[in-house]
């Protein structure tokens, strides 16, 4: 089946400094690629998403890149915080019996250090 | 807070019961999914829906049922065949219009406990 592999697992960064996780994907007809942050025993809550007709997209200190030949995805987030820790989550679209869902990778737990 | 609620908030179930978890949502979304998060594990998916009447089982549906009788409701049953149900089951919902998916807004989730 179609999956999505996420790195790194853990992420330990200094305050101000940068973070970039990394997301790969199996599905060439995969045009939607969200990311989520969960903060502990909450919910997911998007932070932002890319489709496939567009290689860049930024949102204040967070960027998304996308390279489609290569299957790649990533996930930017530049002077850091302490309130960026939290697990962050990839994901993109696949299509099943002509009905489409999200396959989401295993997450990356961000610890930004003060 | 995002339209979509999730009842109850903890749950606990003796083993050999069956129990429904219950999800609402109020953006006029046509499809609704149904998430299963272990500890320190991504998010899979156990069923999705896109319109009444209709579903589709997703990665790991075995030992759960779902319906969609309403565009507002999609409740889950954890059957008593789901052999290691202790886990934090998340719903969700967007819009889907001509097979482009949207942004997937999430419940506060349900934590189940199997005593």
């Amino acid at each position: 089946g179609e999956n999505v592999e996420q790195h790194p697992s853990t992420l330990s960064v200094q305050e101000g400094d940068s973070a970039v996780i990394k997301c790969t994907y199996s599905d060439s007809a995969s045009n939607y690629f969200p990311w989520y942050k969960q903060e502990l025993g909450k919910r997911p809550q998007l932070i932002i998403d890319i489709r496939s007709n567009v290689g860049e997209k930024k949102d204040q200190r967070i960027a998304v890149t996308l390279n489609k030949t290569a299957k790649h995805f990533s996930l930017h987030i530049t002077e850091t915080q302490p309130e960026d820790s939290a697990v962050y989550f990839c994901a993109a679209s696949t299509a099943g019996d002509s009905s489409y869902k999200l396959i989401f990778g295993s997450g990356t737990r961000l610890l930004v250090r003060p | 807070d995002g339209g979509i609620t999730q009842s109850p908030k903890y749950l606990f179930r003796k083993e050999g019961q069956n129990v429904t978890l219950s999800c609402e949502q109020n953006l006029n979304h046509d499809a609704m999914y149904w998430y299963r998060q272990d500890p320190g594990q991504g998010l899979r998916l156990i069923y999705y829906s896109q319109i009444v009447n209709d579903f589709q089982k997703g990665d790991i549906a075995e030992g759960y049922s779902v319906s969609r009788e309403k565009k507002e409701s999609f409740p889950l049953t954890v059957t008593s065949a789901q052999k290691n149900p202790t886990a934090f089951y998340l719903c969700a919902s967007s819009m889907q219009l001509a097979g482009v998916l949207d942004e997937q807004f999430f419940g506060p989730g349900t934590r189940l406990t199997v005593l």
